[in-house]
């Protein structure tokens, strides 16, 4: 079965700090990876997504996630953040030749000091 | 405007009680799924639908049922509900399975 780790729970930066979430998911197959982003009090949106090619895929926001397929790693990054990005980030992997199922990881919550 | 549409938005009721959580999506899309989500835990798949009269079990799919009559709706029901599903549930569809999801604005079940 497919898993997904994010292992920083709760991450708390001034603003124009750089941002790196760490998103791992375990399946030994082809996957299709996203970042979700979801706001205080609002629903989920699609920050990127990866499924072939480049392994480094530009996002909405100035966001970007780089695929790194021999650490079954997709790390969300932002050269600087800003107080409109305090939210919770979720990463999510979805395998091609698997069950039809999104998993999610935990999330991590970012909070950005002004 | 392309949109996941939820209802109820908030709900209390009472454990044993029967409830109907509705969702209805615009755009045609085939697959939709439920979600709870618990802090800590992140969003976990209840169940979900490749398309109509196919469904198939998430993560967590105990005690819910779910139906996919027709293509735009899929309502998440709980028969006979308990403290433990007092949660936010978000329901969602796509395209196909491995696009990226659209997302209703949730639900949040109290149940006492």
């Amino acid at each position: 079965a497919q898993s997904v780790s994010q292992h920083n729970h709760h991450v708390i930066l001034s603003e124009a700090a750089s941002l790196e979430l760490g998103c791992n998911y375990s399946y030994g197959g082809t996957v299709n990876l996203f970042w979700y982003v979801q706001y205080p009090g609002q629903h989920l949106q699609l920050l990127l997504k990866y499924f072939s090619g480049d392994p480094l895929v530009k996002g909405i926001k100035g966001f970007e996630a780089e695929f790194i397929k021999s650490k079954f790693s997709f790390n969300l990054r932002k050269p600087s953040v800003q107080w409109s990005d305090t939210a919770e980030y979720f990463c999510a992997v979805n395998a091609r030749g698997g069950r039809r199922a999104l998993t999610f990881g935990s999330g991590t919550r970012l909070q950005v000091q002004p | 405007e392309a949109q996941v549409t939820q209802n109820p938005r908030y709900l209390i009721t009472v454990t044993g009680k029967k409830l109907t959580v509705t969702c209805s999506q615009n755009m045609n899309h085939e697959y939709m799924s439920w979600y709870r989500q618990d802090p800590g835990l992140g969003l976990r798949q209840i169940y979900y639908s490749m398309n109509v009269e196919v469904t198939d079990k998430g993560d967590v799919p105990e005690g819910y049922k779910v139906s996919r009559k027709e293509k735009r709706n899929f309502p998440l029901i709980l028969e006979s509900p308990s403290p433990n599903q007092t949660s936010l549930y978000f329901c969602a569809s796509s395209p196909t399975f491995n696009q990226p999801q659209h997302f209703g604005d949730g639900t949040r079940l109290s149940i006492l």
